[in-house]
């Protein structure tokens, strides 16, 4: 089975310039996580998705920022304009969250998306 | 705001050698996960420990969590350069509109041949 697809891989643009980092989660998964990992702050969450509707985006550092589901099987993660501080790995997770066992849910990362701004 | 707090940052030993990373917090968690992370890929779960006071063994790793549920270890024996990876623990909140992680910055362990 494939797992959490992220692309692009890398990514380098210029300061102001628009990025959307995409990401396709586990079949059948219900939940969904955008992370932003830098050496400073560690591995942040930014949004959380439950059943395509986003549930948590406290996260979010500021309106350039903006994440979309349409549908359970892509989301978006788009920042405009972006600025050299952006720079970071961007990870997604899925995972299949239920009440049945809730503690132990597992995430499944995919393997990010290093963003260089310029 | 970062919860979970990691020690040590950093560390480095030689085949062979025993270590033990902490994960420590104010805050009281649900449950603990722990990740291992290798360069260029996201992290993989290791283990969840869920109650307090459990212990969790995964081939030469040793978890423990504390008996509040705020701290947890892990004990790695006769580390081996397959070992080498930046270490995460993530403790596990739920609230009414359902769960998140926390993270902390993690242990990066280097094993030396």
């Amino acid at each position: 089975d494939a797992g959490v697809i992220q692309s692009p891989r890398h990514e380098v643009t210029e300061m102001g310039q628009e990025v959307t980092l995409r990401c396709k989660p586990i079949s059948g998964h219900n939940s969904l996580f955008w992370y932003r990992q830098t050496m400073m702050r560690g591995l942040e969450l930014l949004i959380y998705f439950n059943n395509n509707v986003p549930i948590d985006d406290s996260g979010m550092p500021e309106d350039r920022f903006s994440a979309k589901m349409p549908n359970a099987s892509f989301s978006t993660l788009k920042i405009q304009p972006s600025e050299p501080r952006d720079s970071a790995v961007y990870f997604c997770a899925s995972s299949l969250e239920g009440r049945t066992g809730r503690r132990r849910n597992e995430q499944f990362f995919g393997p990010g998306t290093r963003l260089t701004v310029l | 705001t970062q919860l979970l707090e990691q020690s040590p940052q950093f560390l480095s030993i030689q085949e062979g050698e025993n270590l033990t990373v902490y994960c420590n917090s104010s805050s009281v968690f649900s449950s603990l996960q722990w990740y291992r992370q290798e360069p260029g890929e996201g992290p993989v779960l290791l283990v969840t420990v869920v109650t307090g006071g459990e212990v969790k063994k995964l081939k030469r790793l040793t978890f423990q969590f504390g008996d509040a549920r705020k701290d947890s270890s892990l004990h790695i024996t006769a580390a081996q350069p397959g070992d080498t990876g930046l270490y995460l623990c993530a403790g596990v909140r739920w609230g009414n509109s359902g769960y998140a992680l926390n993270f902390g910055k993690g242990t990066s362990l280097l094993v030396t041949p």
